[in-house]
């Protein structure tokens, strides 16, 4: 069973359009997150989700917006795609947070944008 | 803020090196450090963690030990072998129990 799953796995699209990545975990975990990946392979954090409410929303773009309709769902909305969003994304898990907490990644969207 | 920095990659080694991958970093508290492993387009795994001064973890043959008097908690492996080929990144657990990450160390194993 996989603990953190995202679909889908690649995703290609043109400039302007809206997509949707969508992210579930069977973990039980109280907080997810999603992080962007650059092709440096640089992680940043955009979001932080814990029990359906947002509790970390980094410096992104307002094109980028989270939905969590249950603890166990993350999904990232993006509008109006730019060239710049293409990257990978990784939706993570972790149980509410202590310092001994480790995050369970999903394998990851590679978004292109063409 | 809190901050991990990791040596720059990529790291080629022969098959059977000893590995070391640095990392060091700053923090506020008493952190819990860990090590992630990426291989080619996978997500990133849990490696090892270790969440106090003089702690070591290990797994799979890599081992780090938490450093507080150097703030370094650097990766270890005896022999090395193809299939380590992968992205390791070092990451902390801070004061707000937010992961920050290191930016990453490529590993190439050549046969």
């Amino acid at each position: 069973d996989t603990a953190v799953s995202q679909t889908p796995k690649y995703l290609v699209t043109q400039m302007g359009n809206d997509k949707s990545i969508k992210c579930e975990q069977n973990l039980g975990h109280d907080t997810m997150y999603w992080y962007k990946q650059d092709s440096k392979k640089f992680l940043k954090i955009m979001f932080s989700y814990n029990n359906k409410e947002l509790i970390i929303n980094e410096t992104v773009p307002n094109r980028f917006s989270p939905k969590s309709p249950d603890k166990a769902h993350l999904n990232l909305h993006i509008n109006s795609l730019e060239l710049g969003d293409s990257a990978v994304y990784f939706c993570a898990s972790s149980p509410y947070p202590t310092q001994r907490t480790e995050a369970f990644f999903g394998q990851g969207t590679r978004l292109t944008v063409v | 803020g809190d901050s991990v920095t990791q040596m720059e990659g990529p790291v080629t080694l022969s098959e059977e090196a000893f590995l070391t991958i640095n990392c060091t970093y700053t923090a506020t508290g008493y952190p819990s450090l860990f090590w992630y492993v990426q291989y080619p387009g996978e997500g990133l795994q849990l490696l090892l963690k270790a969440t106090k001064a003089d702690d070591k973890g290990s797994n799979k043959g890599f081992e780090a030990t938490y450093r507080k008097e150097t703030t370094s908690f650097h990766l270890e492996k005896g022999s090395v072998q193809v299939s380590d080929s992968a992205v390791y990144f070092c990451a902390l657990s801070d004061s707000n129990y937010q992961l920050i990450w290191g930016a990453g160390t490529k590993l190439i194993i050549k046969p």
